[in-house]
C-alpha cells in the first residue's frame, strides 16, 4: 500500500501569516495525483487543492497553494493571509493514475490565532 | 442543491448488535466510498463500489458488509464481527474514480455502548 506521511500532528500560525503544512508520500509510480483536504469542526471533509503528478507548474486556489517536489516525493500546502476559519484538520491524500483508492495522511491539526 | 446525505449524525450500538448506516447521493455520481476515521489514524478505506451491484473491499473490509442495489446508494452494515466499531464514519463519491477528488458526506458518529 502506498504511505503518506505528514510529520506535523499540530500547527499554530497567527492571523494574516502563513503557515506551510508539510506532506511527503511514497510511490514507484510516475503518474499520480495529490490532494489537500480541510476537516473543519463540522467534520465534512472539503477539497481544497489538487495536483496532477505530470505538471511541474504547482497549484493554486486563491490563498492556497503547493510546494510540489516530485524528486523529493513532498507535496506541502501553504496558506496566505490565514484566516479564523482556515482553523481545522488538514489532510493530504494520494491517488494512483491508474487506481481508484486514495491513501491518506494522518492529518495536521492547524490553530489559528487572532 | 446536490450532495452525499449520511444519517444518522450518531448511532449507538450494544455489543452484538448489527448497525446499518446510510449513504445517499444525488451528484450521479457512478463510483461509492466507506471510510473509516480514528483519531491519529487518519481516514481508511472499508468498501467502494463503481458500479451499480459491484463492491470490492477496501483495507479493513472485515466485520462490515456493504450493498448498492441503486446508483443513489451505498448503505453499510457494521457486524457483530467488527470488534471495534467505535469511530466516525465517513461516505464519499466521484467521478472518473476520483480522478477529481472525492466528495465527502458530514459523517456518521458509531459508538458502542
Amino acid at each position: 500500500a502506498q504511505t503518506v506521511t505528514q510529520s506535523q500532528p499540530e500547527m499554530s500560525v497567527q492571523e494574516a501569516e502563513t503557515v506551510t503544512l508539510s506532506c511527503t508520500y511514497d510511490t514507484s509510480e510516475s503518474d499520480y495525483y495529490l490532494f489537500w483536504y480541510k476537516q473543519p469542526p463540522s467534520r465534512q471533509m472539503i477539497l481544497v487543492i489538487r495536483q496532477e503528478a505530470y505538471k511541474q507548474q504547482n497549484a493554486t486556489e486563491n490563498r492556497f497553494s503547493v510546494n510540489f517536489q516530485k524528486a523529493a516525493k513532498s507535496f506541502s500546502l501553504k496558506i496566505s493571509d490565514s484566516q479564523l476559519g482556515d482553523a481545522a484538520m488538514y489532510f493530504c491524500a494520494y491517488r494512483r493514475g491508474a487506481g481508484n483508492q486514495f491513501y491518506f495522511g494522518t492529518g495536521t491539526s492547524l490553530t489559528v490565532i487572532p | 442543491d446536490g450532495g452525499i446525505t449520511q444519517s444518522p449524525k450518531y448511532l449507538f450500538r450494544k455489543e452484538g448488535q448489527n448497525v446499518t448506516l446510510s449513504c445517499e447521493q444525488n451528484l450521479n455520481h457512478d463510483a461509492m466510498y466507506w471510510y473509516r476515521q480514528d483519531p491519529g489514524q487518519g481516514l481508511r478505506l472499508i468498501y467502494y463500489s463503481q458500479i451499480v451491484n459491484d463492491f470490492q473491499k477496501g483495507d479493513i473490509a472485515e466485520g462490515y458488509s456493504v450493498s448498492r442495489e441503486k446508483k443513489e446508494s451505498f448503505p453499510l452494515t457494521v457486524t457483530s464481527a467488527q470488534k471495534n466499531p467505535t469511530a466516525f464514519y465517513l461516505c464519499a463519491s466521484s467521478i472518473m474514480w476520483g480522478l477529481y477528488g472525492y466528495t465527502f458526506g458530514s459523517g456518521t458518529r458509531l459508538t458502542v455502548v
